[in-house]
């Protein structure tokens, strides 16, 4: 595998589901970002780890947990969500964050849609 | 508050002509700036970026172009391939700090 992976692609689940969504990046990268991206809507940035440390939490619900066990792998833990939660939901990574600018590789998302 | 703005949803040209992509921002702090390429069902990928200390980049058929006094910039695309057809996101960030997305603009060429 190369570049950044994301599991599951798509993603059905109901509102009082748990799930998680995996990411993974195989180029050495030591910043990850989670982004939600809306239909016809900027992407949003969501959680920004460095080094496995979290550096960004931009007022995302609780509903929404990221984890970083290390700087190769990012989850993002969903329970009680809502509809309006429904979206793609993107994984990047970066060389670093301090200092910039990097550009940033995404993986290819995962579409979610809560019912 | 979206400090990266891409008025233009949609942009369609004919194949062999060039392609504008236009981004404004107001950031006044915005240092560097990218433009990603996205299809569907991949994710966005890097195509282009440039300094505020440049007012132009190239790269084979892309040229990004920096008005900083206008708080603009553009892509082209020259000559535009129906391989080009895609969205594109203009993208800003400050000293190094997250980057601001547009809400992209959709290109279609067409053969």
């Amino acid at each position: 595998e190369t570049g950044v992976t994301q599991t599951p692609r798509h993603l059905v689940m109901g509102m009082t589901n748990k799930k998680s969504l995996k990411c993974e990046q195989h180029l050495g990268h030591n910043a990850m970002y989670w982004y939600k991206q809306s239909a016809k809507k900027p992407l949003e940035l969501m959680f920004v780890y460095n080094f496995k440390e979290q550096t960004e939490n931009n007022s995302v619900p609780s509903r929404f947990s990221p984890e970083c066990p290390n700087s190769s792998h990012l989850f993002l833990h969903l329970h009680t969500l809502q509809p309006e939660d429904s979206a793609l939901y993107l994984c990047a990574s970066s060389q670093d964050r301090a200092g910039g600018p990097y550009e940033q590789y995404f993986g290819p998302g995962t579409r979610l849609t809560v019912t | 508050d979206q400090q990266v703005k891409q008025n233009s949803p949609s942009l369609s040209v004919q194949e062999g002509r060039i392609s504008i992509l236009n981004c404004d921002y107001t950031n006044s702090m915005f240092d560097y700036f990218l433009w990603y390429k996205k299809y569907p069902a991949e994710g966005p990928t890097f195509l282009i970026s440039i300094s505020s200390i440049k007012d132009k980049n190239e790269d084979g058929r892309f040229t990004v172009f920096l008005n900083k006094s206008a708080k603009h910039l553009s892509l082209h695309i020259v000559p535009s391939q129906p391989g080009d057809s895609a969205v594109y996101f203009c993208a800003a960030s400050a000293s190094g700090n997250d980057m601001r997305f547009g809400a992209g603009t959709r290109l279609t060429v067409k053969p």
